[in-house]
């Protein structure tokens, strides 16, 4: 299958930094990243749809102006959580698609990150 | 009600049998459907996909799809430890860009 990598692959930072988390696809062109966010034995919750080249698409209850995500490129997409917050914390998760891999979406192996 | 039905478990079973796992749904639109395992602490990793109705097997692994009756399955043979998991089912309409997930079933294989 597919490969999708991010980094990095755990952050601790301070209460009112920024973190940008990277999501790269290694083998494939990703038209599409997904980004998710995971709490502890709960499945995955959408947080935004990107398009290479677009803004990306937000689900309903996801601050934009906070989790921001950019898509520059067919191999990239980054996610920066401004000004964090203990709430904050939890596991990041990136999937991607791509015209070759059709309906199959590969999810990347996971950011924790941890505000204090 | 939920899109998608998964029993969360847990599930334990001993090592060598034969492990049932199932979803169901309610929009008959879906026409793609995966099941996607995850280790504690790992992204999720894609085990099956299927396209409309019918079965596929893979290894130890074999997806059902039974589109009537919106009811999936996935059945792992000779189950090992290693197999002990988190497995998600996940499904979209064609065009849609969005998948919908189970709950997720936590498995674990006793030795």
């Amino acid at each position: 299958g597919a490969v999708v990598s991010q980094h990095p692959s755990w952050v601790i930072c301070k209460s009112g930094t920024s973190v940008k988390i990277e999501c790269r696809s290694l083998d494939f062109q990703a038209t599409t990243m997904f980004w998710y966010r995971q709490f502890p034995k709960q499945s995955l919750m959408l947080m935004a749809t990107s398009n290479e080249g677009s803004k990306a698409t937000y689900e309903q209850g996801v601050e934009k102006d906070k989790f921001l995500i950019n898509h520059a490129s067919l191999t990239l997409s980054t996610l920066t959580v401004t000004s964090a917050h203990p709430e904050d914390s939890s596991f990041y998760i990136c999937s991607a698609r791509g015209d070759t891999t059709l309906n199959e979406q590969f999810f990347g192996p996971g950011t924790r990150l941890t505000v204090l | 009600q939920k899109e998608v039905e998964q029993d969360p478990g847990p599930l334990s079973v001993p090592e060598g049998a034969i492990v049932s796992l199932n979803c169901t749904y309610s929009n008959s639109a879906f026409q793609y459907f995966m099941w996607y395992r995850q280790y504690s602490r790992k992204g999720p990793e894609l085990l099956m996909y299927t396209y409309s109705s019918g079965n596929k097997e893979d290894g130890r692994f074999t997806a059902q799809v039974d589109k009537s009756s919106k009811y999936i399955s996935l059945f792992i043979r000779d189950s090992q430890p290693s197999d002990s998991a988190t497995y998600l089912c996940a499904m979209k309409g064609r065009g849609a860009q969005k998948l919908v997930f189970g709950q997720g079933t936590r498995l674990t294989i006793n030795p």
